[in-house]
């Protein structure tokens, strides 16, 4: 099953604009983490932010994390056409049992038009 | 230093035929996974594996489905008498330990005629 739900799950902007898409999810995680995809193939990783954290910055990313609210956002400033890909969070349940594996979302595909 | 690799890239095999797919992961990294994605159900976990031993099998969909992982290095995804619902993207990741960053192979395509 899919713990985590994305919005939107599909996203269309001009380069150079800024692109928002949320995360949210439904058991408490240790950390959540986002990656990249292009063309259906790996999984690029962009950021892990742990649940103590509450924002993380990389570059032009930006991710916040509210475990009140269960839910994270991944921003990407001045948007290229080469961000042009589907991203996804992954979250990592707390417990110990969960050792590490991921539940992913359903995705965002964004395009970048130049 | 090397990322995680996998082969075959692609792969088509007739239904009922026994397949194997391949992960390398990052050298030192003690935690290997093993996930799939399909359009019908997204990216889903299959198995985890902790230097040799796997304490977490619960994503394996049927027992067909096996997985072994040699030297605390090499893994193999056995499917065994494949089905249609098979097909695929089989994806590997590596982390340093259980919990930290996931590095991802490019996945092996499976198609299953």
């Amino acid at each position: 099953s899919q713990q985590g739900e994305e919005d939107p799950q599909a996203l269309s902007i001009q380069e150079g604009e800024n692109a928002t898409m949320n995360c949210s999810y439904k058991t408490s995680i240790n950390n959540l983490q986002w990656y990249r995809q292009n063309s259906g193939r790996g999984l690029v990783h962009l950021i892990l932010i742990r649940s103590n954290e509450r924002e993380k910055h990389s570059g032009r990313l930006r991710v916040t994390l509210d475990t009140s609210k269960k839910s994270s956002s991944l921003l990407i400033t001045a948007s290229r056409a080469a961000d042009t890909a589907s991203y996804f969070c992954a979250t990592d349940g707390a417990g110990g049992t969960s050792y590490g594996k991921l539940t992913f979302g359903q995705g965002t595909i964004l395009t970048v038009h130049p | 230093g090397a990322g995680v690799s996998q082969s075959p890239s692609n792969k088509v095999t007739e239904k009922g035929k026994d397949v194997e797919l391949r992960c390398d992961p990052i050298s030192g990294h003690t935690a290997l996974y093993w996930y799939r994605q399909s359009l019908g159900q997204g990216l889903e976990f299959l198995i985890y594996f902790q230097g040799n031993s796997a304490p977490d099998k619960s994503g394996l969909p049927s027992d067909r489905f096996s997985a072994e992982r040699t030297g605390g290095s090499v893994s193999t995804l056995t499917i065994q008498r494949t089905q249609q619902e098979d097909s695929a993207v089989y994806l590997c990741a590596s982390s340093l330990e259980p919990r930290d960053t996931q590095y991802f192979g490019p996945g092996t395509r499976l198609t299953v005629l």
